[in-house]
């Protein structure tokens, strides 16, 4: 069945470091990726998204890269700040109902 | 807005028991979404509805049951709790597809979950 696969499952880096988080799906058919940070104790929260027609998207300190040939995605924060710490999901999308999500990545920022 | 609203958001429920998670909507969605999330583990989908009186199962929906009598309200029931069931659990909801734009029709919004522990 459709898979998405995240790494790191935890990530430290040093405050003012860039952070790169990668995900791989199967379903070739997916054609929507978004983001998702969870911060303690909340529900995740979008925060950044592409579709399979770009191939990056930036947003501030955040971008989004797309490779639909190998079916990779990666987020990247760059000058990480101590409330970037969260969870973050990756997530593709194929149409319909059907998010598949990865598991997730940890990701810590020391001050 | 008050966006997607949980509850309860700790419980504690004996093997056998049961409970209904209630979740509601006040953005007027058409999708309403039931996730649970295993610790370490990703987001898997239980049951979903794309409008009132019509749902359908997800990836783990044994357990489970779902009624949507309004657009607002998705509450998931737990018949006979069992310690797998331990877990957090998200409601979620998206909007209509039609007349709005493309992110904004695919984005989910989660509720702030519910902590559910079955001993």
């Amino acid at each position: 069945g459709e898979n998405v696969e995240q790494h790191p499952s935890t990530l430290s880096v040093q405050e003012g470091d860039s952070a790169v988080i990668k995900c791989t799906y199967s379903d070739s058919a997916s054609n929507y990726f978004p983001w998702y940070k969870q911060e303690l104790g909340k529900g995740p929260q979008l925060i950044i998204d592409i579709r399979s027609n770009v191939g990056e998207k930036k947003d501030q300190r955040i971008a989004v890269t797309l490779n639909k040939t190998a079916k990779h995605f990666s987020l990247h924060i760059t000058e990480t700040q101590p409330e970037d710490s969260a969870v973050y999901f990756c997530a593709a999308k194929a149409g319909g109902f059907k998010t598949i999500f990865g598991a997730g990545t940890r990701l810590f920022v020391k001050a | 807005n008050a966006g997607v609203t949980q509850t309860p958001k700790f419980r504690i429920l004996k093997i056998g028991q049961s409970m209904t998670l209630q979740c509601t909507q006040d953005m007027n969605h058409n999708y309403m979404y039931w996730y649970r999330q295993d610790p370490g583990m990703g987001l898997k989908l239980i049951y979903y509805s794309v409008g009132a009186g019509i749902t359908d199962k997800g990836e783990v929906p044994n357990g489970y049951n779902v009624s949507r009598s309004t657009t607002e309200d998705f509450p998931l029931r737990l018949e006979l709790a069992a310690p797998s069931q331990t877990s957090v659990y998200f409601c979620a909801s998206s909007p209509n597809r039609q007349g709005l734009l493309l992110r904004l029709r695919r984005a989910i919004y989660f509720g702030e979950g519910s902590w559910l522990t079955v001993v």
